[in-house]
């Protein structure tokens, strides 16, 4: 049972580039979200799902999409990075109540 | 409107000691979670609770929900408890999250 799995562990982004961060998990959780982390910010929702099919902004949506075609995947995309989106970010799900989180994926853009 | 206020925001402390953290909410919750983060690291959650207390190792997780408090206690503290001890609940579909609590054990 791998649990939440994240995607890549570490990347380095110039200003403009696009890319995906990863998130599967392996628990048929319905709840998938996404955070990202920075210095004395805490964590701050960026997307949720509460099922395949079904996605909804949380407090930092901009810059970000997401989609959940599937229970298991819910990337997370970056349109075109800029500096401000340096930052932690942590992929977890939920079910019951019982809260899982990826390792999390450092992202530099430069 | 920050609906979750975590104290202290530092704190450290000697090989031994007894440490409480404290999380304290302003609106009704069913349930309120533990987490814990170590440096670089990746976060797993120490506790779910709805009431009372729960137990695990020389961690103490107890919370009154009519009163909007939960605290986390650590006994015995050790360098390895060297950590960021963040409390969280979840409402209308979303996890809200403190600020943590970080926390620095020295030998």
């Amino acid at each position: 049972n791998a649990g939440v799995t994240q995607t890549p562990k570490f990347q380095v982004l110039k200003t403009g580039q696009s890319m995906t961060l990863q998130c599967a998990q392996d628990m048929n959780h319905e709840y998938m979200s996404w955070y990202r982390q920075d210095p004395g910010m805490g964590l701050r929702l960026i997307h949720y799902s509460v099922g395949a099919g079904i996605t909804d902004q949380g407090e930092v949506p901009n810059g970000y999409n997401v989609s959940r075609s599937t229970t298991e995947d819910f990337p997370l995309r970056l349109l075109s990075a800029a500096p401000s989106q340096t930052s932690v970010y942590f992929c977890a799900s939920s079910a019951t109540g019982e809260l899982f989180f990826g390792e999390g994926s450092r992202l530099t853009v430069l | 409107k920050n609906e979750v206020e975590q104290s202290p925001q530092n704190l450290t402390a000697q090989e031994g000691e007894f440490i409480t953290i404290n999380c304290s909410y302003s609106v009704g919750i069913s349930a309120l979670h533990w987490l814990q983060q170590h440096p670089g690291g990746g976060i797993v959650s120490l506790f779910m609770l709805s009431s009372g207390k729960k137990k695990h190792g020389r961690l103490i997780a107890t919370i009154n929900i009519q009163e909007k408090h939960s605290s986390l206690h650590i006994t015995a503290s050790h360098p390895r408890d060297s950590a960021v001890y963040i409390c969280a609940f979840y409402r209308w579909g979303k996890f809200q999250f403190g600020a943590g609590t970080q926390v620095v054990v020295t030998p």
